[in-house]
Parts: C-alpha cells; structure tokens; sequence
C-alpha cells in the first residue's frame, strides 16, 4: 500500500542548513508536500513539488525529487530557533484533495544555540 | 475570514460518553475533510464532505462516529461511547475544488479519554 516514512528527530545548530529526507512507495504520486506543525497549532503548507519537477526553491527552502529512488528532501537554509517544528512530509495524487493525501510520521526539527 | 476554526480545543471525557466536536470551514471552500492524529504520527484521513455530501470515509471511521455537514458549512463530528484510544487530535481541513487551492487545517481538537 501507500506509505511515506521519514526519520524522526533531526538536531541542527543555528545558522546551518538543515536536511530533512523522505521516501515514499506510491509510483502514482503527482504532488509530494511539506508541512510544518508547530506546537498548538494546524499544519500548514510549506511547500509542494509537482512530480515532473526535480528541484524546487522557495527563499529558503530547497525541495529535491528523486522520482528513481522515491525519495524527497527538504533543505531550509540559515536555520532559525523559529524553524523548530515538526515536518511532514505527504504525497498524494491530486493537488489539494486532502481526503488523499498520506502523511510520514513527521520528523522533529530542533535547533541547537 | 479568520481560517478554519475549531471547537472546543481541548476536551476531556471519561469512557463511555459521548462527544460532538464542531469545524468552521472557511467560507468559500465546499469541500471539508476530517483527520485524526495520535502523538508521534502524522494525520489520518477520516471522512470527506464536498458541500453537505459526504462522499468518503476511510476504515478507520468505526459506526461509534459520525459526521455531518447539514448545510454544506460548518460540520460536525460526533463519537459516542468513546473509548481510550480514541484519545487523539481531531483535525479539520478544507479547500476548493477549483483552481490550485491548497488544503488549509485547523488548530484540532485534542481528545482525552479517562
């Protein structure tokens, strides 16, 4: 079946990039997301990435596709204490049908002084 | 219009009683979808309404739940008899069906059963 799997915890120092990964099983998958969830608070798109589509950038963010290898990433450049958040990252087959979007567990981002 | 809101934020029920949790969609979206989110995981598609239709709902909906959307606005989302796994946060999302809308979520209600 679907299934979308990311690492769990991610640590970083202020001011370094951060790399966030993903892989994903379903071949049909045409938008391939990011979200953000901070405590207390919904999710909220960061950023999606159209499966025809390798790389994509957003100030500072950086999404990768590899669509060989099913596998996704997120870059967020200079990374700031209000960066910590926990990251999802979902792929659906339909752009904004959310009834089809499947979630990775999400990976928790924390930022190091 | 403010977002998606949702109500109450925060409920706690002891076992075996039942529970109505509301969603406010915001306006213009016909469409309004229910997940669930248990710690350490990402959401979980329940059910789909486009306008007051409910056209999907996913296994994980047990006949304890049930939702509605009479008006094709606000929905509302029902457990009864709950149980303690069904301690999670109940998220409400909704978006357009034209267009390159994105799906916008609500803060979630968070469910403790004792």
């Amino acid at each position: 079946g679907e299934d979308v799997e990311q690492s769990l915890f991610l640590s970083v120092r202020e001011g370094d990039s951060s790399v966030i990964n993903c892989t994903y099983t379903d071949s049909s998958s045409t938008y391939l997301y990011w979200y953000k969830q901070e405590p207390g608070a919904g999710l909220q798109l960061l950023t999606y990435i159209f499966s025809n589509m390798d790389m994509k950038q957003d100030q500072r963010l950086t999404v990768l596709l590899n669509k060989k290898d099913k596998h996704l990433s997120l870059r967020i450049a200079d990374t700031q204490t209000g960066d910590s958040a926990i990251y999802f990252c979902a792929e659906s087959g339909e752009y904004s049908s959310a009834s089809k979007i499947i979630f990775g567990s999400g990976t928790r981002l924390s930022i190091r002084p | 219009d403010t977002g998606v809101s949702q109500n109450p934020r925060h409920k706690i029920t002891k076992r075996g009683q039942n529970v109505t949790f509301r969603c406010d969609p915001i306006s213009e979206h016909n469409r309004l979808y229910w997940y669930r989110q248990t710690l350490g995981q990402g959401p979980e598609f329940l059910t789909y309404f486009q306008n007051e239709a409910q056209l999907e709902k996913s296994r994980l909906l047990s006949d304890r739940f049930s939702a509605e959307r009479p008006k094709g606005s606000f929905s509302t989302l029902e457990i009864q008899r709950t149980e303690q796994g069904d301690s999670a946060m109940y998220l409400c999302a909704s978006t357009a069906d034209w267009g390159d809308t994105e799906a916008f979520f609500g803060q979630g209600t968070r469910l403790t059963v004792v």
